[in-house]
């Protein structure tokens, strides 16, 4: 079964400090991997993808995501966190076991940045 | 310009009415998305359609019935409203690709309140 896991519900970093906000898959296919930015009361925001190629990938508002294939794992990154950054963020990856164009969704993990 | 809107933004409504969400895309895009947010934010793809065809019916009551009169517009009409049914309702749209690998765009959601 096609399925995507964010482990932690919530994660706090203090802000000029390094985040990582995680995520890891299963598919049967090729991974196209995805992350949204979701902020209060807002719709979903694309961040960056995953579809082949280079395993580092670099997004919107200076994040970024290392593709690890042997852990299965798509992990958002950034080097120095912004109380901006706080929002809640989801990890998504393609179905191909439905046989559409769906995509899974993660539970989200909410990033709260301490000034 | 809004690329992806909804209307209403807010709905509340009593028990056992019949109620409508309208979507429109100004993208171009060729796929648009209906997903549900419960309260703990998780967020499940609902249906989709492509180019007006529907391609994507998950298991929804059928009291949903998504409608999608052209490429740019797609509408959801929720009959006998159930408190369960309160939600935040989001719309996506994305250009399918051979691969399925492009980013969605959501709306800024509706939320419905069944009382």
């Amino acid at each position: 079964a096609q399925s995507v896991a964010q482990p932690e519900d919530q994660v706090n970093v203090a802000e000029g400090n390094p985040l990582t906000v995680k995520c890891t898959y299963s598919v049967s296919g090729n991974p196209y991997l995805f992350w949204y930015v979701q902020y209060p009361n807002r719709g979903l925001q694309f961040l960056l993808k995953y579809i082949t190629g280079d395993n580092l990938v670099k997004g919107s508002y200076g994040f970024e995501a290392e593709f690890n294939k042997s852990q299965t794992s798509f992990h958002l990154k950034k080097p120095s966190a912004l109380v901006s950054d706080s929002a809640l963020y989801f990890c998504a990856v393609r179905d191909w076991g439905s046989g559409t164009y769906k995509y899974i969704f993660g539970t989200g993990t909410r990033l709260k940045v301490l000034a | 310009d809004t690329a992806v809107s909804q209307t209403p933004k807010y709905l509340v409504t009593q028990m056992g009415n019949d109620k409508s969400i309208k979507c429109e895309q100004n993208l171009g895009h060729d796929t648009m998305y209906w997903y549900k947010q419960d309260s703990k934010k998780f967020l499940k793809i609902m249906f989709s359609y492509n180019n007006k065809e529907l391609i994507i019916n998950e298991t929804v009551p059928n009291r949903f019935s998504p409608k999608s009169p052209d490429k740019a517009h797609l509408n959801l009409h929720i009959n006998s409203l159930e408190l369960g049914d309160s939600a935040v309702y989001f719309c996506a749209s994305s250009q399918l690709g051979a691969g399925g690998y492009n980013e969605q765009f959501f709306g800024p959601g509706t939320r419905l309140t069944v009382l």
